[in-house]
């Protein structure tokens, strides 16, 4: 079965820019979460999609940042405008079940340098 | 609010040495705790999920225990290998369903020939 797949795996933008992130979770998993590792901190949660429906977005850091999932298939994060420290890794993990007796599948990553 | 930690931040052992990373977290009231590895620009590998019920999850190599009382998971890597020399990352489950993970900084794994 095909991985969990993030676009683009890199981008560089300018300060004031706007930049949209792509995940594709596994085929079949309801459950989508973004993710996100700014430089020197722990892994930090963004936010929790059920099919097309946000479950949790309480790690979204502010208004410039805008999720959506369509059709409950594949999910977007747009950060309109960029700045300094939104650069790092922002990953996108599926699962199939919600529920604490199933784990995650993490994708690879996108790594965003903000200049 | 849940803290993990994870010490050492970086460990370096020669090949064939028993490896065993600590994770300790600060609210015992988790769902789960998952183990990953992650591999330098690579994502996050699944190695063990251990249910709250759970005292231990072993995988080959792997052992993970768990000891909710104290806020401490360990992680157990019998005879290593170059091939394990990676960031090993310790998450706890929390919220509603306990999908929601806390991140611990990771411990940096050498494994050296």
């Amino acid at each position: 079965e095909a991985g969990v797949t993030q676009f683009p795996s890199h981008s560089v933008i300018e300060k004031g820019q706007t930049v949209t992130l792509r995940c594709d979770p596994i085929s079949g998993h309801d459950n989508l979460y973004w993710y996100r590792r700014v430089m020197g901190k722990e892994i930090k949660f963004l936010l929790h999609f059920v099919k097309e429906s946000k479950q949790d977005e309480s790690g979204m850091p502010n208004n410039r940042f805008l999720a959506e999932r369509t059709g409950g298939t594949y999910s977007t994060l747009k950060v309109q405008p960029a700045e300094l420290e939104d650069s790092g890794v922002y990953f996108c993990a599926s699962s199939q079940f919600s529920g604490f007796n199933y784990g995650y599948t993490f994708g690879s990553g996108t790594r965003l340098t903000v200049v | 609010k849940q803290e993990v930690t994870q010490i050492p931040a970086a460990l370096s052992v020669p090949e064939g040495e028993n490896l065993v990373l600590n994770c300790s977290f600060t609210d015992s009231a988790i769902y789960n705790l998952q183990w990953f590895r992650q591999d330098p620009g690579k994502g996050l590998t699944s190695l063990l999920l251990i249910q709250s019920s759970q005292r231990e999850q072993t995988s080959g190599r792997l052992n993970a225990s768990l000891d909710k009382s104290s806020g401490r998971s360990t992680l157990y890597i019998a005879a290593s290998q170059p091939g394990d020399s990676a960031t090993y990352l310790c998450a706890v489950g929390r919220g509603a369903a306990g999908n929601k993970l806390t991140f611990g900084g990771g411990t940096r794994v050498l494994v050296k020939p």
